[in-house]
Order: structure tokens, then C-alpha cells, then sequence
């Protein structure tokens, strides 16, 4: 059972281009939404993350926005550059669970020149 | 830095055959994850460990085992290896700082199994 959907796939952005990933989540206990960035050959690090108090969270030209009622969440990568060519995922936890993620299936981005 | 390392980067293996993946990590977390990859289906979680000799089921724990005799080694036991279990095995450490917890991933191990 998906509880957390990703979309898309897979996507290919100009250099200078918005990314745009979106995920959604079905259980209303998830409190914590990161985002897992993975080059290939690499583990996946954790690139920026948010809690449900707030609608949207900035990381330099990585900016996360979070609609709550929808259940809803997405990554931007403002200006992006082909160093973000990679592979995201999105995730959700609750608290008291240890840190147990339940992951997304992943979007590779591809950034061209 | 934080460091968790896995024993192999690519291993073959044979039907059958009981195999081990070993999983260190150096900064005395208390939770350890092993997750499997698989195009399309991102990391689903096999097993996590809370403390030393402490363990729970993930989502796809079917064919796995794991130990955590030590808080810094975390191992993941194929006990008859098959072929569905062909993937790349992540391993990942965590500890709860400022209100929340990042997990550390290590590098994978791509498993093989013919």
C-alpha cells in the first residue's frame, strides 16, 4: 500500500528551469516531510524538510511547499542547474516512530543545458 | 561527518545461498534502517532497529533477518537468497536532534542473485 505518492517519475528541466516534484500523503498522523536528494553510486541525503506548522519552507533555490488540507507537498528547485541532476524522494514520518520514513518512488531530474 | 558503511558495494550470489550485508556506522545512533531499492518502487523499509539487540519488521520483511549485537553494526541476513531479491540494499543510521531525526544513508550494496 502507496501512502506516499510522488510525481512524476521522471523529468527533464532547462538549465535556468523550475523543477517541480509533488507528493501525496494519505495518513493525517505524518508530521515531518523531508525531501532525499540521491546522485547516482550514492546514498540518498537529506536535502530540506518540513513540519505541517508552516506552509512553505526556503533553502536557498530549494523551496518546499506544504498544503496541509489537501495532504499534499512539493519541491521546487528554482534556477536549476545540471549538479541537480539526480534522483528525489520525498518521504513522511510521525513522531514517535523512530524516525521510520515512509518513502516516495522517486523522480530523476534531468537538468540539459 | 557522519559515516555508515557497507561492507560490500556489489556482491553476486547464488539461489540459495545464505547471505550477509553488513552495515557499520561511527557517530553512536540509536536507530539503523535497511531499506531495499528497486526502480519505481523507491526505498521500502525491511527492518529497523531501535537500540542494540532490538528490532521491527518494515514493510517487506518476508526473507530477511537482521542483528544489532552492537549499537554501531547493523546486519541484514538473506537466509536463502532468490532471485526476487536481486536489488541495491541501502543501510541508514539516525539520532534525534533539535526536535527531529535525518537519517544517514550509506553508500548501497548491489545484490546479485542468479
Amino acid at each position: 500500500q502507496q501512502q506516499v505518492k510522488q510525481s512524476p517519475q521522471s523529468l527533464i528541466v532547462q538549465k535556468g528551469g523550475i523543477s517541480i516534484i509533488n507528493c501525496a500523503y494519505e495518513n493525517t498522523a505524518f508530521d515531518y516531510f523531508p525531501w532525499y536528494q540521491q546522485f547516482p553510486g550514492k546514498g540518498p541525503a537529506l536535502l530540506i524538510a518540513i513540519r505541517p506548522d508552516v506552509s512553505e519552507k526556503k533553502e536557498g533555490r530549494f523551496t518546499i511547499s506544504f498544503n496541509k488540507s489537501a495532504k499534499q507537498f512539493s519541491l521546487h528547485i528554482m534556477d536549476s542547474q545540471p549538479g541537480d541532476s539526480a534522483t528525489y524522494f520525498c518521504a513522511a514520518s510521525r513522531t514517535g516512530t523512530a524516525s521510520k520514513l515512509t518513502f516516495g518512488t522517486g523522480t530523476r531530474l534531468q537538468v540539459t543545458l | 561527518d557522519v559515516k555508515v558503511t557497507q561492507s560490500s558495494r556489489y556482491l553476486v550470489k547464488r539461489t540459495g545461498e545464505k547471505v550477509f550485508l553488513e552495515c557499520v556506522q561511527d557517530m553512536d545512533h540509536e536507530n539503523m534502517f535497511w531499506y531495499r531499492q528497486d526502480p519505481g518502487l523507491g526505498l521500502r523499509l525491511i527492518y529497523f532497529s531501535y537500540d542494540v539487540k532490538m528490532k521491527e519488521k518494515g514493510d517487506i520483511p518476508e526473507g530477511y533477518s537482521v542483528s544489532r549485537e552492537k549499537k554501531e553494526r547493523f546486519s541484514l541476513i538473506l537466509e536463502s537468497a532468490s532471485t526476487n531479491q536481486t536489488s541495491m540494499y541501502l543501510c541508514a543510521s539516525s539520532f534525534l536532534q533539535g526536535g527531529t531525526y535525518e537519517q544517514y544513508f550509506g553508500p548501497g550494496t548491489r545484490l546479485t542473485v542468479t
